[in-house]
């Protein structure tokens, strides 16, 4: 079953503008994953957050996790184009070897 | 440096024929490998996970098996393909935690991906 729920399914924005992506889940975690996949190509990670982390950043990427919320948000600042792309979180459950993803938000960046 | 192959890239296949696709990874042992399959416009579902070589977990029933041959090959079968096999079927691998060369070792590394069209 999907663990991960995203928000917005599709998000359209302008250049320089920031994108946030939202991601609900049911049940307790160890950590929560971003990850990105161009359209056709394999997924590529972007940044995991720990349980006991509320908020980590990488480069123009910002994750904050909300545990007693079950929820968790993706910012990215001053959007490019080449950020156009499917964005997924994916949670990983205690003594689990596995990740449980979401649907997915497709964004897309106009120039 | 560790990488993933997957092949074949596309594959289209008849209803009824077999099928198996093949993932390796390089650079690194002893991974935990994954199989996934992405519907069009959807997220990815685990079908198979393998924590060692023969180790298989299945996470969905259906006509899919995999096997692990070698501890850095990953194979996914059927003997008879339907219609809903059709998707985008891709290889993952985890390393053992701190030796994938993540911050964590707990990301995983996805291979480019197979298209498989059952006709």
């Amino acid at each position: 079953s999907q663990q991960g729920e995203e928000d917005p399914q599709a998000l359209s924005i302008q250049e320089g503008e920031n994108a946030t992506m939202n991601c609900s889940y049911k049940t307790s975690i160890n950590n929560l994953q971003w990850y990105r996949q161009n359209s056709g190509r394999g997924l590529v990670h972007l940044i995991l957050i720990r349980s006991n982390e509320r908020e980590k950043h990488s480069g123009r990427l910002r994750v904050t996790l909300d545990t007693s919320k079950k929820s968790s948000s993706l910012l990215i600042t001053a959007s490019r184009a080449a950020d156009t792309a499917s964005y997924f979180c994916a949670t990983e459950q205690g003594g689990s070897e596995k990740l449980v993803f979401g649907k997915g938000t497709k964004l897309t960046v106009n120039p | 440096s560790q990488t993933i192959h997957q092949w074949p890239a596309t594959l289209v296949q008849p209803v009824g024929s077999p099928l198996s696709l093949e993932c390796t990874v390089e650079g690194t042992s002893n991974p935990n490998l994954y199989w996934y399959r992405q519907a069009a416009g959807r997220g990815l579902q685990l079908l198979f996970y393998s924590v060692g070589i023969g180790q298989i977990s299945s996470e969905v029933p259906q006509n899919l098996s995999a096997s692990r041959p070698q501890d850095r090959q990953f194979i996914l079968s059927s003997k008879k393909l339907l219609l809903s096999d059709s998707g985008f079927y891709l290889c993952a691998w985890r390393g053992i935690s701190g030796t994938s060369g993540g911050a964590l070792g707990l990301e995983q590394f996805f291979g480019p991906g197979t298209r498989l069209t059952v006709l």
